[in-house]
């Protein structure tokens, strides 16, 4: 009930088209879901989080959609550039004393030019 | 702001051999948390610890792992003896408050590369 399962495993994507990348979550109290960008030698950098009260958050590119009748939520990249190279992780946590951010597997994208 | 120090990067050591990793976590940070991030998984808490007490140990597999915060603040993990198994990339990462939020967001470390052969 702890796991949030995230898919593509990988995923290439030609400059200017849309990435996106799913996970989906079991544990209906998870009411944090932040999604981090990693590149190779560094770690993990939030790039976007949302709460289940809101269906959609967008920054610049990047725009998180949030179902939670399905329990499922998404990552999209507009406007996909060589420069977002990464592998993306969505995370899913219980906001309260002692819990644990829990992170899919993690999606390696590449943008090809 | 200073981001999460790590060191060293990187370690090669033999199996049954030990090896310690440090963290200096963000200035003013209370919470600092150790993840296991083994190849092609996404990372793992180990530990989590609230200023110098644990909240989370539950993942750690105390019979090789340790870790402890003196102070507050700087934080070191052993292993001894480690496994192949335990070959991974070791993040440490801190937050403001207590467990990671909307507000107090994760801020994670550049990781040690731990390999045991």
């Amino acid at each position: 009930q702890q796991q949030v399962k995230q898919s593509p495993q990988s995923l290439i994507v030609q400059k200017g088209g849309i990435s996106i990348i799913n996970c989906a979550y079991e544990n209906t109290a998870f009411d944090y879901f932040p999604w981090y960008q990693q590149f190779p030698g560094k770690g993990p950098a939030l790039l976007i989080a949302i709460r289940p009260d809101v269906s959609e958050k967008k920054e610049g590119r990047f725009t998180i959609s949030f179902n939670k009748s399905a329990k499922q939520f998404s990552l999209h990249i507009m406007d996909s550039q060589p420069g977002d190279s990464a592998t993306y992780f969505c995370a899913a946590m219980v906001v309260e004393y002692g819990n644990k951010l829990v992170f899919g597997a993690g999606t390696i994208l590449r943008v090809k030019s | 702001e200073a981001g999460v120090a790590q060191s060293p990067r990187y370690k090669i050591i033999e199996k049954r051999q030990s090896v310690a990793f440090w963290c200096n976590p963000i200035s003013g940070h209370a919470t600092l948390y150790w993840y296991q991030q083994i190849l092609g998984q996404g990372p793992k808490l180990l530990i989590q610890f609230q200023n110098n007490g644990v909240v989370d140990d539950s993942q750690l597999p105390k019979d090789r792992f340790s870790a402890e915060r003196l102070k507050g603040v700087d934080s070191t993990l052993k292993i001894q003896p480690a496994k192949l198994e335990d070959s991974a990339v070791y993040l440490c990462a801190s937050s403001l408050v207590q467990g990671a939020s909307y507000n107090s967001p994760l801020h994670f470390g550049n990781g040690t590369r731990l390999t045991v052969t």
